[in-house]
């Protein structure tokens, strides 16, 4: 069983569209997280939800819209999508408490065209 | 505000060498710690963490690293070296009335037969 799972795995876009990304977690965890990886492998936190609200939104452009239907899911809605947004995009959750570690998905890596 | 170093960027060593990989942090309240291994084209798995318990501490596939507040550091470490241990390093601190977790940029192991 996979604990934390994001589709699709792999995006590959032409600037200026739309796209989203799903993540789903069956830890019972209540606190979910966008990270972005970039080419250089530099992992930084985008947002992340505690029990579907907005906790951390780390000044990542408004194009990048997350939605937390329920707190085992939590979804990445990118528009207008630019050359720099090409990244590989992971999901997390954890208990959300700072000693408590945070179980990653495999990411989805995103090229824009 | 907390910050995480570690020490070049690639570590080549021989199988069944000493693996030391370093990190440094830097953290206005007590830290909590964590070492990740990337896998290619894999999400980020935990290896171990240090939440004010014991300062050694024990990881899985043989690593452990220690935490030393006089040096600000928490190095990780495995004795002998294996073809599979061959990824991506990431250390990672916490604690900061906050779950964020603060990267630092990785540092790439390879393994030689």
């Amino acid at each position: 069983d996979t604990a934390v799972s994001q589709t699709p795995k792999y995006l590959v876009t032409q600037m200026g569209n739309d796209k989203s990304i799903k993540c789903e977690q069956n830890l019972g965890h209540d606190t979910m997280y966008w990270y972005k990886q970039d080419s250089k492998k530099f992992l930084k936190i985008m947002f992340s939800y505690n029990n579907k609200e907005l906790i951390i939104n780390e000044t990542v452009p408004n194009r990048f819209s997350p939605k937390s239907p329920d707190k085992a899911h939590l979804n990445l809605h990118i528009n207008s999508l630019e050359l720099g947004d090409s990244a590989v995009y992971f999901c997390a959750s954890s208990l959300g408490q700072s000693n408590q570690p945070q179980h990653f998905g495999d990411g989805t890596r995103l090229s824009i065209l | 505000a907390q910050s995480v170093t570690q020490l070049g960027s690639h570590v080549s060593v021989s199988e069944g060498a000493l693996v030391l990989l370093r990190c440094n942090y830097s953290s206005s309240v007590p830290p909590y710690l964590f070492w990740y291994v990337q896998y290619p084209n894999q999400g980020l798995q935990l290896l171990l963490k240090y939440t004010s318990a014991a300062t050694l501490v024990k990881g899985i596939n043989g690593f452990e690293a220690e935490f030393k507040k006089s040096e600000t550091s928490f190095h990780l470490t495995k004795p002998s070296a294996h073809m599979s241990d061959a990824a991506e390093y990431f250390c990672a601190v916490s604690g900061d009335n906050t779950d964020k977790l603060i990267f630092g940029t990785g540092t790439r192991l390879q393994v030689f037969p």
